[in-house]
């Protein structure tokens, strides 16, 4: 089945412990990303990916990090997380050339 | 800055009646907007889309409606059931180089019986 992996599905942590949450495509999309969803704003891009260690920033990438060294994963890093972060996190994959993305089963982080 | 802005925030449309949700765009260098459905505990689904150079797509009950020139496009959804309660996000993609994405701020569909 094709599918995006993320896990865990759900972590509380506390304030500076970091921490990794990872995604992993079996589709062989060039396009990875990573989202943000917050009650009233919608799905924010944090980091996106175009192929094996091209990345950039979205709307709102600070305080995460991200990697790309194998095509089919791409981690999302929280370096220092802070209670700010606490959302509903998602990743994508696109093949790209105006293919939707499709999304993973999200990531609920909780960061007391 | 929101580059698209989505309305209505929530919709309860009576079953069988028509839902529609809006979607204005300011960046006129997208080229793909996507509708995407989700429901509770689950991530967003690739519901339909379409491309500017087409002024509408309809596949089954869903149709988007898309003006290139008030830079707008519209989600339809006809007969709409009480399985289609869920939250909907439209979507404008820039596809050329990397993929860069902007979402609405989605609409909460409410179908009651």
């Amino acid at each position: 089945e094709a599918q995006v992996t993320q896990n865990p599905r759900y972590l509380i942590t506390v304030t500076g412990k970091k921490l990794t949450v990872t995604c992993s495509q079996n589709m062989n999309h060039e396009y990875m990303s990573w989202y943000r969803q917050d009650p009233g704003l919608g799905l924010r891009q944090i980091y996106y990916s175009m192929n094996v260690e091209v990345t950039d920033k979205g709307d709102v990438p600070e305080g995460y990090k991200v990697s790309r060294k194998e095509k089919r994963n791409f981690p999302l890093i929280l370096e220092s997380p802070s209670p700010n972060q606490t959302s509903l996190y998602f990743c994508a994959s696109s093949p790209g050339q105006g293919g939707g993305y499709t999304f993973g089963s999200g990531t609920r982080l909780t960061v007391v | 800055q929101q580059q698209v802005k989505q309305s209505p925030q929530s919709l309860i449309v009576q079953k069988g009646g028509i839902s529609i949700i809006n979607c204005a765009y300011e960046n006129t260098a997208f080229d793909y907007f996507p509708w995407y459905q989700q429901f509770p505990g689950k991530g967003p689904a690739l519901l339909i889309a379409i491309r500017p150079d087409v002024s509408e797509k309809k596949e089954g009950r869903f149709t988007i409606s898309f003006n290139k020139s008030a830079k707008q496009f519209s989600l339809h959804i006809m007969d709409s059931q009480p399985g289609d309660s869920a939250t909907y996000f439209c979507a404008a993609f820039y596809s050329g180089g990397y993929q860069k994405v902007t979402f609405g701020t989605g609409t909460k569909l409410q179908v009651i019986p």
